[in-house]
C-alpha cells in the first residue's frame, strides 16, 4: 500500500484566496483525521470522519474552514478565504480502529501551507 | 479534562541513552503511543503499550509507563544520529475515537 498521500505538498497562497487539501486514506481504513501542526500550538485535531461521516469538527478554527469525504478514498480540507494565520503544516490520518492497539493512526507527509 | 504533556527539547550524545518523558492527566486511556516525526515528514508509529501494561521492550526501545503517576517514558538506548527528530507521546481514550498528542520533543543528537 502506498500509505496515506496528501496533495499537494507544498502550497503558497495569497491572503484572501481559496485553498483546497487533498488526502487519500489507505484502502480499507474507516477513520480519517485532519490535524495542522504550527510551532505555537503544536498539533492539534481539527476534524475526523468515519465511514465518510464527519463525526467531530470541534478543533475546526472556524466557518472558513470546511471538509469533506465524499467517499472513502478521498477527502478534502478547503479554507476560503485564506488568512496568513493559516499558515501551517496539515496532516491527514487514518486508521482501520482505534480501539485495537496496532490499527493505530498512519500519516501523511503532510502539506506545508504558507499564506501570505 | 485531557492534557498530555513533554518537555519540549532533550540533547544527547551519540551512543548515550535518551530518556523522554510525558505526562498525561486521563485515567481512561487505553493506549498510550509514541510517534516519530523526522524533518519534513509526517508522525510515524514507533511502539505503544497497552495501559495495564509497566513496560514494553522492543530492541532499542524501552517503554515504561506509571499509571499511578500518569507517567509515561521512551528510553532509547545507544542513540544514533539518525535518532534526530520530534517524538510524540498520544494517548487513546476508552470508548473515543480520537488520539490525544503531548507536544512533542524535539531530541537532538551530537556526534
Amino acid at each position: 500500500d502506498a500509505g496515506v498521500i496528501q496533495s499537494p505538498r507544498h502550497e503558497v497562497t495569497e491572503m484572501g484566496q481559496e485553498v483546497t487539501l487533498r488526502c487519500k486514506p489507505i484502502s480499507g481504513h474507516d477513520y480519517l483525521f485532519w490535524y495542522r501542526q504550527t510551532m505555537m500550538r503544536g498539533l492539534e485535531l481539527l476534524i475526523y470522519f468515519n465511514n465518510n461521516v464527519p463525526i467531530d469538527d470541534s478543533g475546526m478554527p472556524e466557518d472558513r474552514f470546511s471538509a469533506k469525504m465524499p467517499n472513502a478514498s478521498f477527502s478534502t480540507l478547503k479554507i476560503q478565504p485564506s488568512e496568513p494565520r493559516d499558515s501551517a503544516v496539515y496532516f491527514c490520518a487514518s486508521t482501520r480502529n482505534l480501539q485495537q492497539s496496532t490499527d493505530t493512526q498512519y500519516f501523511g507527509p503532510g502539506t506545508r501551507l504558507t499564506v501570505l | 479534562g485531557e492534557d498530555v504533556e513533554q518537555s519540549l527539547f532533550l540533547s544527547v550524545r551519540e551512543g548515550d541513552s535518551s530518556v523522554i518523558n510525558c505526562t498525561y492527566t486521563d485515567s481512561s486511556s487505553t493506549y498510550l503511543y509514541w510517534y516519530k516525526q523526522e524533518p519534513g515528514a509526517g508522525l510515524q508509529l514507533l511502539t505503544y503499550i497497552f495501559s495495564n501494561m509497566d513496560m514494553k521492550q522492543d530492541q532499542r526501545l524501552t517503554v515504561l509507563l506509571n499509571k499511578k503517576d500518569k507517567h509515561l517514558s521512551l528510553r532509547i538506548a545507544d542513540t544514533q544520529t539518525g535518532d534526530s527528530a520530534i517524538y510524540f507521546c498520544a494517548e487513546s481514550l476508552y470508548n473515543t475515537d480520537k488520539l490525544i498528542f503531548g507536544t512533542g520533543t524535539r531530541l537532538q543528537v551530537f556526534p
